[in-house]
Parts: structure tokens; C-alpha cells; sequence
């Protein structure tokens, strides 16, 4: 029963490279998101996905990119990466209801990410 | 626009102590959600309760217990006889709907620490 699964786990980048975080779920659920914690500002939407093809932004979308190429993949991509972008990422997916449906999203464990 | 506060920054009790961690939130929409997360020191998040917006009634699971109250746009969390499992940061979310797509906010967290 794995859930939401992200990896890496740990990464370190230096300043300027490139990299892909890999979200995956097994639960067949529509809306797969991307947030960031940072102390003390609790999590940020990055980007989301309502279903395979379709993305859309989030809180804090810039230096980000997303694609959701497979209903069970999400994936995050920095192109050039940057100091602020230290944080730990989390991926979540949700699967479909509207308003009045019982359906909280579903967390991955998180990627730390360090930037130098 | 939405907002999620949580005034408590940390908390300490002694086990076997009752604490409540506060919430309070902002939104315009009448239709929306209310969740509890845990985060434990391991780091992932683990979903704990949701809320309607339509319902008031409060809720007890074991030693868990939740006090929803629309008039003052409260939804707080108490740990009744606390335990050491008990420490971890505890973030309230609210999520409305815009057309079918889903918006979390997150509050800041409250880092609460049982000691033995």
C-alpha cells in the first residue's frame, strides 16, 4: 500500500543546475499537488494538476515547472536552481469530488532539497 | 482570499496533561473544509480530521477531540491525557472550491512538545 511516493529523498544541487522531483501515487486519484515548507510559513501550493495533461499554479509557481504526462506521476522541475529554493517539497493527490466530497489529500514523506 | 491562522507557535506540557492548539480562519465562501495534519519529527504528514462546513458537530476520536464553532471561525484541536507519541507540529488547513478545483491553505503550524 505505498501511497504517495516522491523521490529523491535528499538531494543537494549546487547553484544553476537542473533537476526533477518524481511524485507517484497508486491510488488512481485526479488532483496531484506540489507544495514547499519553509520555517515558520507552513506549506505553499507551487503547482497542481486536476488531471492527466492539465496543470495549473499555484502560490508560488515561479522557478517551477510540471508535467503530468501519466494520471499517476507529477513531476517538478527546476531549471536553474537557486538558493531559495531550499525547502522541503511535499507531493499530495486528492482523488475527484467536488465540494461535498470526503476526500482529504493524501500526502508523499517530502524531499529535502538543499541549494548551494 | 483565505487565510488560516494558528497563534501558537509551540507549545509544551507535561504527559498526561490536556492541551488545545488553536486555529482560526478567514474565508468568504460559505462552502469549505477544515483539516487537522500531523507532522511528526520523521517529517511526513499525516491526515487526522476534516470538516465540513455544513456540519458544527464536534468530534472525539480516542484521546482526539475537535470543537468546530462557525461564529467565531474556530476550529480547535485538543489532546486529552497527552503522550510522548503526542510531539510533533500540528497544521489546520482550510480548502475551498472554485469551479471544482481545490485550494488549501495551510497555517503556520504549531510545534508541540510532551514532556515525559
Amino acid at each position: 500500500n505505498a501511497g504517495v511516493t516522491q523521490t529523491p529523498k535528499f538531494r543537494v544541487l549546487k547553484t544553476g543546475q537542473s533537476m526533477t522531483l518524481l511524485c507517484a501515487q497508486d491510488m488512481n486519484h485526479e488532483y496531484m499537488y506540489w507544495y514547499r515548507q519553509d520555517p515558520g510559513m507552513g506549506l505553499r501550493l507551487i503547482h497542481y494538476s486536476v488531471g492527466e495533461g492539465t496543470t495549473a499554479k499555484g502560490e508560488v509557481p515561479d522557478g517551477y515547472n510540471v508535467s503530468r504526462l501519466k494520471k499517476q506521476n507529477f513531476l517538478l522541475g527546476l531549471e536553474s536552481a537557486a538558493p531559495s529554493q531550499t525547502s522541503v517539497y511535499f507531493c499530495a493527490s486528492r482523488g475527484q469530488g467536488g465540494y461535498r466530497s470526503n476526500q482529504p489529500q493524501h500526502f508523499g514523506d517530502g524531499t529535502r532539497l538543499s541549494i548551494l | 482570499a483565505q487565510k488560516v491562522t494558528q497563534a501558537q507557535t509551540e507549545i509544551s506540557v507535561v504527559e498526561k496533561e490536556d492541551v488545545t492548539l488553536d486555529c482560526v480562519y478567514e474565508t468568504r465562501d460559505t462552502t469549505y473544509y477544515l483539516f487537522w495534519y500531523k507532522q511528526p519529527p520523521s517529517g511526513e504528514l499525516v491526515f487526522l480530521i476534516r470538516r465540513n462546513s455544513f456540519d458544527e458537530q464536534n468530534e472525539i476520536s480516542g484521546r482526539y477531540s475537535w470543537n468546530f464553532q462557525k461564529s467565531t471561525s474556530s476550529f480547535n484541536f485538543t489532546i486529552t491525557a497527552s503522550q510522548v507519541v503526542d510531539s510533533a507540529v500540528y497544521f489546520c488547513a482550510l480548502s475551498t472550491f472554485n469551479f471544482g478545483n481545490e485550494k488549501l491553505t495551510f497555517g503556520t503550524g504549531t510545534r508541540l512538545t510532551i514532556i515525559p
